[in-house]
C-alpha cells in the first residue's frame, strides 16, 4: 500500500527565504505526483502535477522535482511572500484510481 | 467555467438524519471522486465514479453510497449520519482515470452532533 509522507508538518520562515518542502512514497511505481495548496477552510488549489516520465516542472516561484527511483518529490518555493503562508499537500497516483496524499506542510511566511 | 461547486457550505445533522451532498463540474471530465479530510488523517477516498452509470468504492466507503446518473453531477449520500462522519467533504474530478491533474471542490463542513 501506498504511504505518502511530508517532513516537515510544519515550518515558519521569514519573507523573503527560498525554502523547500519535501514529500516521500514508498511505491516508486506512480503514475504522477501533485503538489497542492490549501488554505484554512478552504479547498485544495493545484499547484503542479509531474508526470511519471518528468524530472521537473516550474510555475513562477514554484519549482517541484521528482526523482522516482528514491521515492521522493520537493517543492521548492523562491522568494516566499506573506501571501504564501498556507498548507501545501503532496499526492501520488498509482496505477488504479486513488490518490495517496500525504499529510501536509503548514507553512508559514512571516513579514 | 465554475469548476467543481459543492454545496451546502456547512450542515450540521443530528444523529439517524440523511443527507445529500451535491457535487457538480462543467469541464467535462470523467471522473469524479469523494474525499473526506480529518484531523490527522489527510484526505482519505470515500468514493469515486469513471463515467456516468459507473461507481467505486474508495477507501472510506461504508454509511455513504454515491450514484453517477449525468457525467456533471455525483451527490454523496449519508444513509443514517453518525458522529463518526463529521468531517470535511471534497469533490474533485480530473479528465479521466490516466495521469490528468485533479481540481477540488470548495468543500463542506459537516458536524454531526
Amino acid at each position: 500500500k501506498q504511504e505518502v509522507t511530508q517532513i516537515p508538518a510544519a515550518l515558519s520562515v521569514p519573507e523573503g527565504e527560498n525554502l523547500v518542502l519535501n514529500c516521500s512514497f514508498t511505491d516508486s511505481a506512480i503514475y504522477n505526483l501533485q503538489w497542492f495548496r490549501q488554505d484554512p477552510g478552504k479547498g485544495l488549489t493545484s499547484l503542479l502535477l509531474i508526470q511519471s516520465s518528468q524530472r521537473e516542472q516550474t510555475s513562477g516561484r514554484l519549482n517541484a522535482s521528482l526523482d522516482k527511483s528514491s521515492g521522493r518529490s520537493t517543492l521548492y518555493i523562491a522568494a516566499s511572500q506573506p501571501g504564501d503562508s498556507a498548507t501545501y499537500l503532496c499526492a501520488v497516483k498509482n496505477a488504479g484510481n486513488m490518490l495517496t496524499f500525504g499529510g501536509g506542510t503548514r507553512l508559514m511566511v512571516k513579514p | 467555467n465554475a469548476g467543481v461547486t459543492q454545496t451546502p457550505k456547512f450542515q450540521v445533522l443530528k444523529t439517524g438524519q440523511s443527507m445529500t451532498l451535491q457535487c457538480a463540474q462543467d469541464m467535462n471530465h470523467e471522473y469524479m471522486s469523494w474525499y473526506r479530510q480529518d484531523p490527522g488523517m489527510g484526505l482519505r477516498l470515500i468514493h469515486y465514479s469513471v463515467g456516468a452509470g459507473i461507481t467505486d468504492q474508495g477507501e472510506v466507503p461504508n454509511g455513504y453510497n454515491v450514484s453517477r446518473s449525468t457525467t456533471e453531477d455525483f451527490p454523496l449520500r449519508l444513509l443514517s449520519a453518525a458522529p463518526s462522519q463529521t468531517s470535511v467533504y471534497f469533490c474533485a474530478s480530473r479528465k479521466g482515470t490516466g495521469g490528468y491533474e485533479q481540481y477540488f471542490g470548495p468543500g463542506t463542513r459537516l458536524t454531526v452532533t
